[in-house]
């Protein structure tokens, strides 16, 4: 199963755009990558998820280069609200139809106004 | 609202007891995820069930266990318990790959 790195934390203000890597040296073809937000307390929320290429939702962007050792969440124009904490998913569906689950360490996003 | 449910909310215990955490899936979802999240540590993977069947397993100790029933809701045992299984303990569901939704936790304090 491909380990995942993330930055520890990252600081930002409001109004900017947030570019949060991941890095998945080891993913293997039929893993997928998804993004979970979570708020202190709570459980993680679905943001995103992709194979390759890019992805796009109303709430943000997702970015996988043609080697997908890496994936990049975008976050256009942050608020205080997005304050969280972000963990980077690698999943894989094998053939036998079991489900191997990897969760990165978590990316702690702080916005200041 | 994610559609999960989580009982109970909170659980305070003492050590060398036995809990049993219960997870009531979204509808129609059939997969079921328990992860421990340990204070200010990220999550942590313990096991998947799938319509009743183990489908994937974690970082889970022997001292736990899990099931899901014919109607698809879980528990999570944890049994012998120590300080340090204090944690919060959530539970997720998913159709198929992809996304998981999350319950709202229990939250495990073993005194």
């Amino acid at each position: 199963l491909a380990k995942t790195t993330q930055p520890i934390s990252m600081d930002s203000y409001e109004g900017q755009e947030v570019n949060i890597t991941c890095s998945h040296n080891n993913i293997a073809t039929n893993d997928y990558i998804t993004w979970y937000q979570q708020f202190p307390s709570q459980g993680p929320r679905f943001i995103i998820q992709g194979y390759k290429t890019k992805v796009t939702n109303e709430v943000a962007s997702l970015f996988i280069p043609a080697d997908r050792k890496s994936s990049t969440l975008s976050l256009p124009r942050v608020s205080l609200s997005d304050t969280a904490v972000y963990y980077c998913l690698v999943g894989r569906f094998m053939d036998t139809g079991r489900r191997a689950l990897t969760f990165g360490s978590g990316t702690r996003l702080q916005v200041q106004p | 609202d994610s559609g999960v449910t989580q009982t109970p909310k909170h659980l305070i215990t003492a050590t060398g007891q036995r809990v049993t955490l219960r997870c009531s899936p979204r509808s129609g979802d059939l997969s079921v995820y328990w992860y421990q999240q340990s204070l200010d540590q990220g999550l942590q993977f313990l096991i998947q069930y799938y319509n009743g069947e183990e489908r994937a397993k974690g970082n889970i100790l022997e001292r736990f266990s899990a099931q899901q029933f014919p109607d698809l809701h879980s528990e999570l045992n944890l049994s012998s318990l120590e300080l340090g299984d204090s944690a919060l303990y959530f539970c997720a569901s998913s159709q198929t790959t992809g996304e998981q939704f999350f319950g709202p936790g229990t939250r495990l304090t073993v005194l």
